[in-house]
């Protein structure tokens, strides 16, 4: 059973297009995450939500916007996509603080979006 | 401020030579996590292990070993008889202990085993 799930898993784009990725956990975890990782692979967080309420929200355009309809899921939408959007996306979740293996956190398979 | 470097940016090494991934981190808490995640060519994350700030025993997993030393700031992995499945980009993490907090990730070691 895949614990954390993403798609689509490749997506190629023109720029000023708008696009969504979704993210689904399964492992029954509070948070959930999307961090960007650039083309040196640096990885950096965008977004946190704990149980669906937004924790973090760094410094990232607000053409960037996430979406959490419920535990279980984060959805990330861009609007106007740039060149400079083209990066791997990663969600990833964790379980709430105080239960076992409090702050690990689990990635999905990510999503490797080009914009042409 | 917290910080992770992780001062070797690529490593190349013979298959069954041991080989260490150095970390260093900074924080001022006194209650952190420390990680590190293995990306192989496949593009996935994959834990490998979470140290807690309290926990500075070192660890074992077969070929794994961790070395958590509170006192250089330092929590390096070591691979003993490396295999070239071990080949790829490795990430040591730090994560303070807040609900939703994010993990701040060192710039990764690009780890390459030959045979």
């Amino acid at each position: 059973d895949t614990a954390v799930s993403q798609t689509p898993k490749y997506l190629v784009t023109q720029m000023g297009n708008d696009k969504s990725i979704k993210c689904e956990q399964n492992l029954g975890h509070d948070t959930m995450y999307w961090y960007k990782q650039d083309s040196k692979k640096f990885l950096k967080i965008m977004f946190s939500y704990n149980n669906k309420e937004l924790i973090i929200n760094e410094t990232v355009p607000n053409r960037f916007s996430p979406k959490s309809p419920d535990k279980a899921h984060l959805n990330l939408h861009i609007n106007s996509l740039e060149l400079g959007d083209s990066a791997v996306y990663f969600c990833a979740s964790s379980p709430a603080l105080g239960q076992g293996g409090q702050e690990t956190q689990y990635f999905g398979p990510g999503t490797r979006l080009l914009v042409l | 401020a917290q910080k992770v470097t992780q001062a070797q940016t690529e490593i190349s090494v013979v298959e069954k030579e041991d080989v260490t991934l150095d970390c260093v981190y900074e924080t001022r808490d006194t209650t952190y996590y420390l990680f590190w995640y293995k990306q192989p060519p496949s593009g996935e994350l994959v834990f490998l292990i979470r140290r807690n700030s309290f926990d500075e025993q070192n660890e074992i997993s077969g070929r794994y070993s961790w070395n958590f030393q509170k006192s250089t700031s330092s929590f390096n992995f070591t691979i003993t008889a490396s295999q070239v499945v071990d080949s790829a980009v490795y990430f040591c993490a730090l994560s303070l202990n807040q609900a939703g907090t994010a993990l701040i990730f060192g710039k990764g070691t690009t780890l390459s085993v030959s045979s």
